[in-house]
């Protein structure tokens, strides 16, 4: 079964604008959610990541919401660009086990 | 971060013949690999794990005789494919875990299109 569930499939913002991707998640014994960015033609590239100690990680323009009651978490990309556009996985994991991987968002930045 | 280094990006190749694809992992030692397929638009499919020195564990539907995994040691791992058909044509993505870091976090190779004419 789908362990991480991701909305929403594509997304298109403009420039300047907050993206806001979702993921949900059902095993309670995850405990790393990173976010991955993939560009055409290449592998995935780490983003940013959280464990569920905490409510909020930011990065630059990048932040992590975590809701642990509700077994969410999101992705905001602040100021959007055209450079953002990528596919992003959302993913979870606990110690010494496989990732598992949301089905992905596909984001499109109209400049 | 830590790099992963995947080779080759690209390969084309006749039906019936075997390709094999290396994952590296350049600054860290990588005890545990992923081998994800990846189809156009879609998430990623993990196909085995493989730990050092050990037999890789297959997911259910990946034939282990068809995707023949290598992991000899803690920097490189190997898929080979074997007998290809068109149908094995798709996007092939390695990852490390870096177990010297906390054992969490994962790097991909850049990936490797294989195309079976």
């Amino acid at each position: 079964q789908q362990q991480v569930k991701q909305s929403p499939q594509s997304l298109i913002v403009q420039k300047g604008g907050i993206s806001i991707i979702n993921c949900a998640y059902e095993n309670t014994a995850f405990d790393y959610f990173p976010w991955y960015q993939q560009f055409p033609g290449k592998g995935p590239a780490l983003l940013i990541a959280i464990r569920p100690d905490v409510s909020e990680k930011k990065e630059g323009r990048f932040t992590i919401s975590f809701n642990k009651s509700a077994k969410q978490f999101s992705l905001h990309i602040m100021d959007s660009q055209p450079g953002d556009s990528a596919t992003y996985f959302c993913a979870a994991t606990y110690t010494g086990n496989q990732f598992y991987f949301g089905t992905g968002t596909s984001l499109t930045v109209i400049p | 971060g830590a790099v992963v280094s995947q080779h080759p990006s690209r390969v084309i190749c006749k039906s019936g013949t075997s390709v094999k694809i290396e994952c590296r992992s350049l600054d860290f030692q990588a005890t545990t690999m992923f081998w994800y397929r990846q189809f156009p638009k879609k998430s990623l499919m993990l196909m085995a794990t493989s730990n050092e020195g050990s037999k890789a564990t297959y997911e259910q539907g990946v034939e282990k005789d068809k995707f023949l995994i290598n992991h000899a040691s803690l920097t490189l791992s190997t898929l080979t494919v074997t007998s290809a058909h068109p149908e094995d044509s798709s996007f092939y993505i390695c990852s490390a875990r870096d177990g010297g870091r906390g054992n969490e976090k994962l790097f991909f190779g850049s990936g490797t299109q294989l195309s079976v004419l």
